[in-house]
């Protein structure tokens, strides 16, 4: 089943905003193998946190991550025109029989 | 720099089949455990199906299984996916996305464009 997060957040330029992504123990919970994707319009995701909270190289300090139980966050700092997206959080999950990724259900960033 | 570019949509019937590919360039192929990930348009990522590096597993979603037969020819650094039984809730953007789960990766590091498959009648 989906991760949950909020269809929509916003923010004015230069702002903070944190996006929720709500799993269960057998996900998010689970696992530190949360990661994060950033979206634009007719484009593929782009990895920007991986392992709940790290950061590729090239991607923005502003861009942080974080874990507490079956929820992981996403915040972004100093909000920028260029953060206008959609982010997708992912978790891995597995079972006796099954080895998966699951995905959360998208929020869309406003900058105001 | 890593390049996948898939190929293979396009417009098939309902119950039809579809066979999409997936090239990669600019990486180690059979280093790399390559997922699909799907988009209807205007709506989420879903994790469609996986095979590991060599080709010794695969794993699906329950929405495809049994229909969508995943495989890869690392000779050619080529993904591919089968697609059987089409329905229109299949309609969607199939992305490949590589994991580097030999170095205990668990995240999609690169992306294809996608390619659109439309079922439709």
């Amino acid at each position: 089943s989906a991760l949950t997060q909020p269809a929509s957040v916003s923010g004015s330029a230069g702002q903070s905003i944190t996006i929720s992504c709500i799993g269960t123990s057998s996900d998010v919970g689970a696992y530190n193998y949360v990661s994060w994707y950033q979206q634009y319009p007719g484009k593929a995701p782009k990895l920007i946190i991986y392992d709940v909270s790290s950061r590729p190289s090239g991607i923005s300090d502003r861009f942080s991550g974080s874990k507490s139980g079956n929820t992981a966050s996403l915040t972004i700092s100093g909000l920028q025109a260029e953060d206008e997206a959609d982010y997708y959080c992912s978790s891995y999950t597995s079972n006796s029989i099954l080895e998966a990724f699951v995905f959360g259900t998208g929020t869309q960033v406003t900058v105001l | 720099q890593v390049q996948l570019v898939e190929s293979g949509g396009g417009v098939v019937q309902p119950g039809g089949t579809l066979r999409l590919s997936c090239a990669a360039s600019g990486v180690t192929f059979k280093n790399y455990n390559i997922h699909w990930v799907r988009q209807v348009p205007g709506k989420g990522l879903e994790w469609v199906a996986d095979i590991w590096y060599d080709g010794s597993n695969e794993n699906y979603a329950d929405s495809v299984k049994g229909r969508f037969t995943i495989s890869r020819d690392n000779s050619k650094s080529t993904l591919y996916l089968q697609m059987n039984s089409l329905r229109a809730d299949d309609t969607a953007v199939y992305y490949c996305a590589t994991v580097w789960w030999l170095r205990g990766d668990y995240y999609f590091d690169s992306w294809g464009q996608g390619t659109l498959v439309t079922v439709s009648s």
